[in-house]
């Protein structure tokens, strides 16, 4: 059975601090790693998409990358609009069905 | 284009009531879904479907119907509402070439 883990579950974070939010997973092939953004109230936004170990993407603040057991999304020098939940989900070789985890929320303080 | 687009955004029903869940997508896509999002439970998957004329249980399908006659239109049917059915429920799609997903802005659904 595919398993997603994230951790942690909360974060809390002085603006400009950087860290990074977890994503373990077991799967019978990985055919690709996903990271969302969701804010209250609202649907998860797309945000990467990762097919092989050793792949990195970046967009503005963040950068996730991929081994074969984890992923990370790394935040760097973060600002309060940062703030969200972030999803991870991973899509098993054959398979067009994600298995979600349960998210990390993030919150960062002006 | 507007995406994926879901009505009604809230509703309030009484136990044994019906509803529909409207779901539309402008993207031409092929994979459409239903997840329900509980506080701390991550989503989880009630229906899909990959095409118009097919549609198949996800993790969660009790107490939930789906049909699926275009393309665009995916609308997920509750027909004894009950309280356990109380969440925020979203709709995905899903093209055929590219892996991601995209969300319609979510129903919160609350069973009285």
């Amino acid at each position: 059975e595919d398993q997603v883990t994230q951790s942690p579950e909360a974060l809390r974070l002085q603006e400009g601090e950087s860290s990074s939010l977890n994503c373990s997973y077991t799967v019978s092939g990985l055919r690709g790693l996903f990271w969302y953004r969701q804010d209250p109230g609202k649907g998860p936004e797309f945000l990467f998409t990762l097919y092989s170990a050793g792949e990195e993407k970046e967009k503005e603040r963040l950068k996730a990358t991929l081994t074969k057991k984890e992923s990370f999304l790394h935040i760097t020098a973060p600002k309060p609009e940062d703030s969200a939940t972030y999803l991870c989900a991973v899509q098993a070789g054959g398979s067009y069905i994600p298995t979600f985890g349960r998210g990390t929320s993030l919150i960062v303080h002006p | 284009n507007a995406g994926v687009t879901q009505t009604p955004k809230f509703r309030i029903l009484k136990i044994g009531q019906s509803m529909t869940l409207q779901c539309t997508q402008d993207m031409n896509h092929n994979y459409m879904y239903w997840y329900r999002q509980d506080p701390g439970m991550g989503l989880k998957l009630i229906y899909y479907s990959v095409g118009a004329g097919i549609t198949d249980k996800g993790e969660v399908p009790n107490g939930y119907n789906v049909s699926r006659s275009t393309t665009e239109d995916f609308p997920l049917r509750l027909e004894l509402a009950a309280p356990s059915q109380t969440s925020v429920y979203f709709c995905a799609s899903q093209g055929a070439r590219s892996n991601e997903q995209y969300f319609g802005p979510g129903t919160r659904l609350t069973v009285t």
